[in-house]
């Protein structure tokens, strides 16, 4: 059964930390990986697209990266600020990018304090 | 119920048609989102409800596009003369937030209305 796992389930962290979300997946075959943000009462909003031959990808404060090999994400935040805090979903496509081929994790909720 | 139900699941529909997508949300959940994936693209944000008002339509493409939720659990997503652009898979999902600055459970996705416009 394709499964995305997430951890933690929330966190909160002093403004200005930095921290790192953790994504574990079981889809098969393995298409993309990405990482959505969402901010309590809107909508997701893409932060980084991976594919299976990228280890490393960084957005501004936003570095993802991917091991293939054992299945994990993570997606690293630095120097937080209070706008990070929000929800952050982690999607494991298996190839078409339809709704039924897309595996999305629980997410967590990040929470920053000044 | 268990889980976010989602119907049809499949709707081929002629273009300039009409069409009614359904959402039943998990039972308690106050927030509902509609999103639309199309081909190669990412997720896209339509619409979010909280009960049964709709704070957020910031992302419906245009007035074709409407949405309403009763009683604040089903929920429906019309598509007025539908266009080929407009196929996509429609996705909808619910959750326990319940607004600004608080922290809900983890988003209950549905499985999706594959949309396709001939």
């Amino acid at each position: 059964k394709n499964q995305v796992e997430q951890s933690p389930q929330s966190l909160i962290i002093l403004e200005g930390k930095n921290c790192t979300l953790q994504c574990n997946y079981t889809v098969s075959p393995f298409s993309n990986l990405r990482w959505y943000k969402q901010d309590t009462g809107r909508g997701p909003v893409s932060l980084t697209i991976m594919t299976f031959s990228e280890n490393t990808k960084s957005n501004g404060r936003y570095t993802a990266t991917l091991d293939a090999d054992t299945k994990q994400s993570s997606l690293h935040i630095t120097a937080s600020q209070l706008s990070d805090s929000a929800s952050y979903i982690c999607v494991v496509s298996n190839g078409s990018n339809a709704g039924n081929m897309l595996t999305f994790g629980g997410g967590t909720r990040l929470m920053v304090k000044p | 119920g268990a889980g976010v139900s989602q119907s049809p699941s499949n709707k081929v529909t002629e273009k300039g048609k009409d069409v009614e997508l359904r959402c039943d949300p998990i039972s308690g959940h106050t927030a509902l989102y509609w999103y639309r994936q199309s081909l190669g693209q990412g997720l896209e944000f339509l619409i979010y409800f909280q009960g049964n008002s709709a704070p957020d339509k910031s992302g419906l493409p245009s007035d074709r596009f409407s949405a309403e939720r009763t009683g604040g659990s089903v929920s429906t997503l019309t598509i007025q003369r539908t266009q080929q652009e407009d196929s996509a898979v429609y996705l909808c999902a619910s959750s326990l937030v319940s607004g600004q600055g608080s922290f809900g459970y983890g988003y209950t996705f549905g499985s999706g209305t594959r949309l396709t416009v001939v």
